[in-house]
This record gives C-alpha cells, structure tokens and sequence, in this order.
C-alpha cells in the first residue's frame, strides 16, 4: 500500500533563507509525486508535480523538488524564502485506484 | 475555468440541525473527492466519485455522513443530525479520470456547529 510521511510538521525559518521540506513515499508501482500548499484559510494549490522525466521538478513561486527512487524522497527545495511563503504544504502520491495520499502537512513558518 | 465551486463558504448551525454542502467540479473533470480538515485530524478523505459513482466511502465517520452525485457537474454532502464535533472545513476537490489524477481543490466550507 502507499504511503507518504512528511518527517517535520513544522520548520521555522528567517526569511531570505533557504529550506527543504522532507517526504518519503512507498510505492511498489510506478508514482506520480505532488506537492500542495495551502495558505492561511484557503484551499490546497498544486505547487509542482512529478510524472516522469527529469529528476529535479521545477514549480511556481521559485519552488523546486527532486525525485530520488533509490531513497524513496520527494523533497522540496527553495534557495531563498520570503514572508508569503508562510503556509503549510502537503506532499501527496497517487494510487492507482485514482485518488491521492497526503501526508500529514508540514507548517513553514517565516520569520522576518 | 472558475476551478472547483463550493457552497456556502461559511455555515454556522445548531447541533441536530440538517446541514447540506453543495459542490461543482470543474468541467470535464470524472472525479471527485470530498476531505475534511480539522486541527486534530489533519485531511481526511471521506469519500470519492468516479463518473458519478461512489467508489470509496470508507472515510465517511458515521451514518450522519452521506454524499451524492446526481450528474457530471454537482456533488452534495449532507450531515444530519449535525453535531460539534462536525465542526470543520470540508473541501471539493476534483480531477480528470485515468494518471496522474491531480487533483483542484475548492476553496472549502468552513462549517460549525453550535
């Protein structure tokens, strides 16, 4: 069965820092990687997908990840943070039965 | 596109009271998911549709709980009797059938029961 764990439900960091939120996956099948953030009282927004192809996954906001198979990660990457990136972001993989499994969200908290 | 509609954004309610979450999935879209958030609990898929279909309703807490799709383009969730500890924020989400299933999320219901 799959799975996603999120290693850190809440990292601090100063703004204009970098950070890197964990996730791990199990999958026995072939995956397709999300990553969602959710601002203060609003909806999940799709941040980067992995499908295939290229390792490093680049999204919006100056956000990327890296699929790594052999260490079964998705972690997500951004060089330099700002105030706005406070939020919290989920990471997610599809079933084959078609819907998605979420981990438990990790808070990132920017500090100025 | 508008993306994924959901109706009311805010519902306060009596605890008893019936309560009725309305969604619209985006169009074209085959499947839909409805989730709930809680401090506590995180994000919980309660139940999914495939082409109107109900497919998993195994997160669906207790018989208070039902949800339906009448056609392609409107889901409701229903909550009878409602209680305080239904208090919550649910969302819509919807997708395309078939990979990679991402899926769009609507802007939630953030509903509490006095």
């Amino acid at each position: 069965a799959q799975s996603v764990t999120q290693l850190d439900s809440q990292v601090p960091v100063f703004e204009e820092a970098p950070v890197e939120l964990r996730c791990n996956y199990s999958s026995s099948v072939s995956v397709y990687l999300f990553w969602y953030v959710q601002y203060p009282n609003q909806g999940l927004q799709l941040l980067l997908k992995y499908l295939s192809g290229s390792t490093l996954v680049k999204g919006i906001n100056g956000f990327e990840a890296e699929f790594n198979k052999s260490q079964t990660s998705f972690h997500l990457r951004k060089p330099s943070v700002h105030i706005s990136d406070t939020a919290e972001y989920f990471c997610a993989v599809a079933r084959s039965q078609g819907n998605l499994i979420f981990g438990k969200g990790t808070k990132l908290s920017v500090k100025p | 596109d508008a993306g994924v509609i959901q109706s009311p954004r805010h519902e306060v309610t009596e605890m008893g009271q019936e309560v009725t979450l309305r969604c619209k999935p985006i169009s074209g879209h085959n499947s839909l998911f409805w989730y709930r958030q809680t401090m506590m609990r995180g994000l919980e898929l309660l139940i999914y549709f495939n082409n109107n279909v109900p497919i998993d309703d195994s997160g669906m807490p207790e018989d208070r709980f039902s949800a339906k799709m009448p056609n392609a383009s409107f889901s409701t969730l229903k909550i009878q009797p409602s209680e305080p500890r239904d208090s919550a924020v649910y969302f819509c989400a919807s997708s395309e059938q078939g990979p990679p299933y991402e899926q769009y999320f609507g802007p939630g219901t953030r509903l509490t029961v006095t």
